[in-house]
């Protein structure tokens, strides 16, 4: 049952244009997203994440949107650049008073920026 | 800061033997580390989660006697592959939490086991 989902496996835009990449979640408990980037052989690198309470959190290039009532999130990259090609994955928690809840990945979506 | 490594970054191993890959955090300590495994194409999937001095939570699926983690100190936890068959080749990645209240996951750049 995969409670997140990436719908594009790949996606190509052209360099300087945006790039946008979506995902969608079932699971109702979850109340924190974040967003991954990822090179072939190496482990995940956090870009940028967003609390359940906003819908909107913007870091430079990076904008992640949260859509609850659709269960659904997206990552805007602008303007998109050729070292932002990569595998990005979205994840998601449940947060708990500890901190070290575990996360649920989607799919991923493998980006190419066309020079 | 807020490094994480892993050892092996690749291994090759026989069918039948044992792999230990270690993961530990360079700069901070961790409580909690979580093991994950990656098929090609495929998205990561929790394995378990380890907290120092505890035993670990595993996964639905996920065989405890098969994937043996220690989490013996708040820098170093180790997963054995014990008797690794060739379905168990995959990348391996770990990652880890800090002490302090933190949202984000640290993740390890991963360990390549290839069973032949």
């Amino acid at each position: 049952d995969q409670q997140v989902k990436q719908n594009s496996p790949s996606l190509s835009v052209q360099e300087g244009r945006i790039s946008i990449l979506n995902c969608d979640y079932t699971n109702s408990m979850f109340d924190y997203f974040l967003w991954y980037k990822k090179y072939p052989a190496e482990g995940p690198t956090f870009l940028i994440s967003i609390s359940s309470i906003k819908d909107k959190n913007e870091d430079g290039r990076f904008t992640v949107f949260l859509n609850k009532s659709a269960k659904h999130l997206s990552l805007h990259i602008v303007p998109s650049q050729p070292g932002d090609s990569a595998v990005y994955f979205c994840a998601a928690k449940i947060i708990s008073n500890f901190g070290n809840e575990k996360l649920t990945f989607g799919t991923g979506t493998r980006l190419t920026i066309i020079p | 800061g807020a490094v994480v490594s892993q050892h092996p970054s690749w291994v090759i191993c026989k069918s039948g033997t044992s792999v230990k890959i270690e993961c530990r955090s360079l700069d901070f300590q961790a409580t909690t580390m979580f093991w994950y495994r990656q098929f090609p194409k495929q998205s990561l999937m929790l394995m378990a989660t380890s907290n120092e001095g505890s035993k670990a939570t595993y996964e639905q699926g996920v065989e405890k006697d098969k994937f043996l983690i220690n989490h013996a100190s708040l820098t170093l936890s180790t997963l054995t592959v014990t008797s690794a068959h060739p379905e168990d080749s995959s990348f391996y990645i770990c990652s880890a939490v800090g002490d302090s209240f933190s949202y984000e996951q640290y993740f390890g750049p991963g360990t390549r086991l290839t069973v032949t």
